[in-house]
Parts: structure tokens; C-alpha cells; sequence
């Protein structure tokens, strides 16, 4: 079953442009990861944050995440060509497991 | 680094075909995974394991089966192809450290059943 969906489906933006997307999930977590995949190619981490936690930065990646209203946000900002690619976020649930759910994935172009 | 490889990256197979998909993890990581990706439906979990010699289903499981004989590689078996099996095909290997499982994906075997 799919836990996090991610909006908008698809993004075009203008290199040096900021880059928002958002991923709302249905059930309690432990924590929320976004990840990143480049065409035809595996999906690479980017950042995780702690379902206590509110806010966090890793260079120019910027993400939120409100568990009141069970949503999460990614923010790239000054994008470059170099950015375009599928985003997705993931959850992982509070039992004592490993899983996790992704979305189905935001596509994101950056025009140079 | 960690590095998770996966045995093909382009495999064409013929219905009915046993198909074998490996992934190796160099990490000694407890936790591996196998996921399916198709346009539209983002990834789905097939089988995972926790241990060697240990499996769970995942979302998807019908008409595949899996192996951990040892704890670096976990092999995704498709005992008879069937042309709705064609798809990306990613391997996963995690382990929890202080709460976080985050998944280190290896490049994935794009599978095409005729």
C-alpha cells in the first residue's frame, strides 16, 4: 500500500529558480526520507528527518516536516540542470521493522 | 561507500523462462530488499529479508520467490516469466542504526519478458 504521495506529479522550473515538493503520508512514522533518482538508475538518499523533528538543512536541500498534518516538504534551492531528476519520500513506520513506503515520485526539470 | 551491485543491468528473457536477478551488498548490512518500479506506480516491494535464511513478502509477491543463503547477496527468483513482469528491478540493503533505516539502492536490472 502506497503511504506517501508526492505533489505535484511533475515540476518544470528555470535553473537558479527554487524547487518545492510535497509529500503527505497517512499513518504515524518514525521517520520521513527523500531520495533521488537519475533516469534509468537506482535511487540515491538525500536527507532523513526524525519524526521529532521540525526542520533540517543539507547544502541546499531544505526540509520540513509537520506530523499534525502529516505532510513533509522539500525545498531545492538556486536549482541547476544538473537537479532534474524523480524525487520520491519515503516513510518508515513506527514498528519494529525496516520497511519503507514510497511514493510514487516527483519529476522534476530544471530548463538551463 | 556503500556499494550495492546488482548482477545485470539490462536482461531480455523468454516466457516461461527461470529467471535469476542477483544483488550484493558489501556493507554487512542485516537488511536487504527487492522492489519492482513501473511508470505510474512508483516502487513496490516485492520480498525482503532481515536475516539470512529469512524472508517476508512485501506488496507484491505472486510470482516470485527469493533466496538468502548468505548475508551479502539476496537473490529475486521469477520461477515462470510472464510478459507482466517486465520492469526496473531494485535491489536495497539497510541496516538501523540509532532509529534511521535509510536504503543504499543498487543500479537496477531492467527486465524485459517476451
Amino acid at each position: 500500500s502506497q503511504q506517501g504521495e508526492e505533489d505535484p506529479q511533475a515540476l518544470s522550473i528555470q535553473e537558479g529558480e527554487n524547487a518545492t515538493m510535497n509529500c503527505s503520508y497517512k499513518t504515524s512514522i518514525n521517520n520521513l526520507q527523500w531520495y533521488r533518482q537519475n533516469s534509468g538508475r537506482g535511487l540515491v538518499h538525500l536527507i532523513l528527518i526524525r519524526s521529532n523533528e521540525r526542520e533540517k538543512h543539507s547544502g541546499r536541500l531544505r526540509v520540513t516536516l509537520d506530523t499534525s498534518k502529516k505532510s513533509s516538504s522539500l525545498l531545492i534551492t538556486a536549482s541547476r540542470a544538473a537537479d532534474t531528476a524523480s524525487y520520491f519520500c519515503a516513510t518508515g513506520g513506527t514498528g519494529a521493522n525496516s520497511k519503507l513506503t514510497f511514493g510514487k515520485g516527483i519529476t522534476l526539470s530544471v530548463r538551463p | 561507500d556503500v556499494k550495492v551491485t546488482q548482477s545485470s543491468r539490462y536482461l531480455v528473457k523468454r516466457t516461461g523462462e527461470k529467471v535469476f536477478l542477483e544483488c550484493v551488498q558489501d556493507m554487512d548490512h542485516e537488511n536487504m530488499f527487492w522492489y519492482r518500479q513501473d511508470p505510474g506506480l512508483g516502487l513496490r516491494l516485492i520480498y525482503f529479508s532481515y536475516d539470512v535464511k529469512m524472508k517476508e513478502k512485501g506488496d507484491i509477491p505472486e510470482g516470485y520467490s527469493v533466496s538468502r543463503e548468505k548475508k551479502e547477496r539476496f537473490s529475486l527468483i521469477l520461477e515462470s516469466a510472464s510478459t507482466n513482469q517486465t520492469s526496473m528491478y531494485l535491489c536495497a540493503s539497510s541496516i538501523i542504526l540509532s532509529g534511521r533505516n535509510t536504503q543504499y539502492f543498487g543500479p537496477g536490472t531492467r527486465l524485459t519478458v517476451l
